[in-house]
Formats: structure tokens, C-alpha cells, sequence
């Protein structure tokens, strides 16, 4: 199986700054990378699919990057309601999810 | 609207079977595929299993195959997840979702699954 290893697991930033959060797969994946947002006791919510495309209904501040092994979800300027966990997903070979970034309020 | 709403969670004990439905809406439910995950606190978030729009081709996580079978009714916007022998390491919270590629686009608000004597 594809491993999928987020970094950092717990990221600690103040309203207003602007993050990177890191999901690396264990072999090349091409853009097979989707990103998901899970508040504490809802589901989760698709942000951006296959590396970076943008999904409608998300905000503009969600972005993604990267191919290969290694891809980014940046948040432009974190707002108040961005502070919960999110998730990596491949689907190059079968389907699998990384273990989550926590994202919170310093 | 898309809508997904399941049922059929439950306490159950180990060995039995349990069927979770998830009714859909606010989309043409037969020209997508769908899929159920499944979240605990100690494994995260994992896939089970994926249907394909038709219903004609269906895949699986290694650990349930041949105990759970998923399916659907596109008569009803409907789909499934029959769960047979049941272990305890399947108790987790199950999430319907759309799935029309590799992504899961919508999900349901999930429901319980305890197996437990």
C-alpha cells in the first residue's frame, strides 16, 4: 500500500499567518493527491483534487501543490474557521488517507 | 442539494451481520460512483469499499473482503454495505461519499458501528 506521512502533525499559528502543510507519499503518485478539511465532529470536506485543483465553495485561500512524492495545501492567511485537522488522500493505487495535520490556534 | 444520509449503525456483537444504507439526493445518483469510509481514533481515516456508478464493478480494503459486499439501487438513489462476521477492529464511525474519481467530493454525516459482546 501507498503510505501517506503529514507534516507537521500539530501546526500552531495566530489568525492572520499563512501556512504550509506537507503530505509525502511512499512512491510517486503523479498529481493522484486530493485534500480534505475535518472540523471536530463533522465530516470531512474536499478542498482541492488531484494536487491542485480547486474545488467550488471553497475559499480562495486553499491551494495545493506539488507531483510526484511530495505536495502542499497552503492556506493564504488563515482565518478562524480554518482551525481544525486536514487530510491527504492518493488514489494512484487503491485509496489511501495520511494521518491528519492538526491545525491550531497559537 | 447533495444530500447522502445513512443508517443502520448499531452495537453488534462479533460474529454478526449489520447493513448500512445510504440514501442520496440532489444529484443524478446513477452516473456516480460511491464508496464508504470509515474513521477511528486510533487508524484515521480509511477506505472500504467503492462501487461503481452502474453498480458492475465493486473493489475492497484487503481487510474486508469476503465479509462485507457493497452495492446499490439506482432505482432508489440507494446504496449499501452488508457487513458479515464482524470483528472488533471493524467498530468505527462509517461515512457514505460520493466518489466520482479518485476523490471523495461529498459525505454523508456518518454513522456508528460498535462490535462489542
Amino acid at each position: 500500500d501507498i503510505v501517506l506521512t503529514q507534516s507537521p502533525a500539530t501546526l500552531s499559528v495566530t489568525p492572520g499567518e499563512s501556512v504550509s502543510l506537507s503530505c509525502r507519499a511512499s512512491q510517486g503518485i503523479s498529481t493522484s493527491i486530493h485534500w480534505y478539511q475535518q472540523k471536530s465532529n463533522e465530516s470531512p470536506r474536499l478542498l482541492i483534487k488531484f494536487a491542485s485543483q480547486s474545488i467550488s465553495g471553497i475559499p480562495s485561500r486553499f491551494s495545493g501543490s506539488g507531483s510526484g512524492t511530495d505536495f502542499t495545501l497552503s492556506i493564504n492567511r488563515v482565518e478562524s474557521e480554518d482551525f481544525s485537522v486536514y487530510y491527504c488522500q492518493q488514489s494512484y493505487s487503491l485509496l489511501t488517507f495520511g494521518s491528519g495535520t492538526k491545525l491550531e490556534i497559537k | 442539494e447533495v444530500q447522502l444520509v445513512e443508517s443502520g449503525g448499531g452495537l453488534v456483537q462479533p460474529g454478526r451481520s449489520l447493513k448500512l444504507s445510504c440514501a442520496a439526493s440532489g444529484f443524478t445518483f446513477s452516473n456516480y460512483g460511491m464508496a464508504w469510509v470509515r474513521q477511528t481514533p486510533t487508524k484515521g481515516l480509511e477506505w472500504v469499499a467503492s462501487i461503481s456508478a452502474g453498480g458492475g464493478y465493486t473493489y475492497y480494503r484487503d481487510s474486508v473482503k469476503g465479509r462485507f459486499t457493497i452495492s446499490r439501487d439506482n432505482a432508489k438513489n440507494t446504496q449499501y454495505l452488508q457487513m458479515d462476521s464482524l470483528r472488533s477492529e471493524d467498530t468505527a464511525t462509517y461515512y457514505c461519499a460520493r466518489h466520482p474519481l479518485g476523490d471523495f467530493d461529498y459525505w454523508g454525516q456518518g454513522v456508528m458501528v460498535t462490535v462489542s459482546s
